[in-house]
C-alpha cells in the first residue's frame, strides 16, 4: 500500500492563482480530512468527509474547496490564492469504526508558499 | 470548547537526559482520545500513541512512556535517556465522541532539541 500521497510536494503561486492539492489513499478508508500547519499553531483542521459525497467544514474553511467523489481521492481547491495561505497542508484518512479507527494516516505535506 | 494546550513551545536537553512534555486538553465529552505524534525535521507526522478516555493505564513503549490523568486533564509524554533522533516537534492531540469522526484538535507543539 503507498499509504496517504499527496501532490505536489511543494507549489509557489501568486495572488490570486487558483489550484488544486491533491490527496488520494488505497487503504479504503472511509474518513478523509485536510490539514493547515503554521508556525506555532499546531495543525488545524480545514475540511473533513466522512464518505464519498459527504465533506463538512473543520475550523478554518475560508477560502478552500473540497469534494470527495470516490472513496480514494479528496482534493482541495483554492480558488483564489491569499498570502495568509501560505502553509504547510497535510491530507489525512482512517477507518470509520473498528479498532484501528482513531489513528489518523497523513500523508507527507505540501508546501505551499503565495507570494 | 475543546482544546489542547502545550504550553512548552521548546525544550533544549542534552542527550541521556530526561525529558518530559506537557500536554493539558479541554473537553466536555466523558469519551474522548487522546493522540501523541512526532514530526522529526523531514516533515511527515509519526503516531506514536493512542488513549482514550476510560483508560488510565500509564504506557511505556521502550524509552517512551505516557501518563494519563483525568483529574487534572493531563496526558504528559516523557521520554527517558533522550537521544539525537528524538529532536522534532510533539504534538498532542485530542478527538472527541464515542465513534471516530476523524477530526483532531492539536496543541501548538513542542519543539525538542537533543544536543550530543
Amino acid at each position: 500500500n503507498a499509504g496517504v500521497t499527496q501532490t505536489p510536494k511543494f507549489q509557489v503561486l501568486k495572488t490570486g492563482q487558483s489550484m488544486t492539492l491533491q490527496c488520494a489513499q488505497d487503504m479504503n478508508h472511509e474518513y478523509m480530512s485536510w490539514y493547515r500547519q503554521d508556525p506555532g499553531m499546531g495543525l488545524r483542521l480545514i475540511h473533513y468527509s466522512v464518505g464519498a459525497g459527504i465533506t463538512d467544514q473543520g475550523e478554518v474553511p475560508n477560502g478552500y474547496n473540497v469534494s470527495r467523489s470516490t472513496t480514494e481521492d479528496f482534493p482541495l481547491r483554492l480558488l483564489s490564492a491569499a498570502p495568509s495561505q501560505t502553509s504547510v497542508y497535510f491530507c489525512a484518512s482512517s477507518y470509520r469504526a473498528d479498532a484501528r479507527s482513531y489513528e489518523q494516516y497523513f500523508g507527507p505535506g505540501t508546501r505551499l508558499t503565495v507570494t | 470548547a475543546q482544546k489542547v494546550t502545550q504550553a512548552q513551545t521548546e525544550i533544549s536537553v542534552v542527550e541521556k537526559e530526561d525529558v518530559t512534555l506537557d500536554c493539558v486538553y479541554e473537553t466536555r465529552d466523558t469519551t474522548y482520545y487522546l493522540f501523541w505524534y512526532k514530526q522529526p525535521p523531514s516533515g511527515e507526522l509519526v503516531f506514536l500513541i493512542r488513549r482514550n478516555s476510560f483508560d488510565e493505564q500509564n504506557e511505556i513503549s521502550g524509552r517512551y512512556s505516557w501518563n494519563f490523568q483525568k483529574s487534572t486533564s493531563s496526558f504528559n509524554f516523557t521520554i527517558t535517556a533522550s537521544q539525537v533522533v528524538d529532536s522534532a516537534v510533539y504534538f498532542c492531540a485530542l478527538s472527541t465522541g464515542s465513534s471516530n469522526t476523524g477530526k483532531l484538535i492539536f496543541g501548538q507543539g513542542t519543539t525538542l532539541q537533543v544536543k550530543p
